[in-house]
């Protein structure tokens, strides 16, 4: 199985400030075949469903703002949002879509410092 | 517009067996791979397992907490996943969502929330 390891736990960040997430797989999720990282990015607001951010590890969903990027390959990946606004507190957990089982990382908490 | 609904979640004893549905519109359900997701009070998310378009096979994998006592089904006709859940245990208390496998997911049911306790 691939575990996700996710970095920080949580993390407060100044409104207008950037915030990193950090994301660790424990074997790669890139895909030779066709030049991609089976890696996504969901977001999760108090009392929500998730909300898909970023797949292919650096492809914005359509509507996601752009202070949201994904970046990194291979094991390791990074969620930024590059100015924090009020509407960005939530708990941001990033997927592996590479093989069964699907795995989650643990979340990242982020509020507002 | 996508819509997911699930339903039957609600509470049950240890042991006891329980059926979630999942009505879905807005795509062409038959030829989507669809997954049940679920997340414990205050916890992360798991994935339960998938069931592949009949296209595809129609078949199931499942994590390896559930395996042997959770069976993912589904019925094209009615745009509806299952989730057949035995011999549960307290662990299985937890929001359970229904979503299409892209192979992300997106989007998400509001989920239904199951509750095993005596």
């Amino acid at each position: 199985d691939i575990v996700m390891t996710q970095s920080p736990d949580s993390l407060a960040v100044s409104l207008g400030e950037r915030a990193t997430v950090n994301c660790k797989s424990s074997q790669s999720v890139f895909y030779s075949s066709n030049n991609k990282n089976f890696l996504a990015w969901y977001q999760q607001k108090p009392g929500q469903p998730p909300k898909l951010l970023i797949y292919w590890a650096s492809t914005r969903e359509s509507g996601v703002p752009d202070r949201f990027s994904g970046s990194g390959s291979g094991t390791d990946f990074t969620l930024t949002i590059s100015s924090l606004q009020t509407e960005d507190v939530a708990v941001y957990y990033c997927q592996q879509y590479y093989s069964t089982p699907l795995t989650f990382g643990g979340g990242t908490k982020v509020e507002i410092k | 517009e996508v819509h997911l609904v699930e339903s039957g979640g609600g509470l049950v004893k240890p042991g006891g067996s329980l059926r979630l549905s999942c009505v879905v519109s807005g795509f062409t359900f038959s030829n989507a791979w669809m997954t049940w997701v679920r997340q414990a009070p205050g916890k992360g998310l798991e994935w339960v397992g998938h069931i592949k378009s009949e296209t595809d096979g129609g078949t199931t994998d499942y994590a390896a907490p559930v395996k042997d006592r959770f069976i993912i089904s589904r019925d094209d006709s009615k745009n509806t996943l299952s989730l057949e859940m035995n011999s549960l245990k307290t662990e299985d208390t937890a929001v359970y969502y229904c979503t299409p496998e892209i192979p992300w997911f997106d989007p998400w049911g509001q989920g239904t929330l199951v509750t095993v306790s005596s």
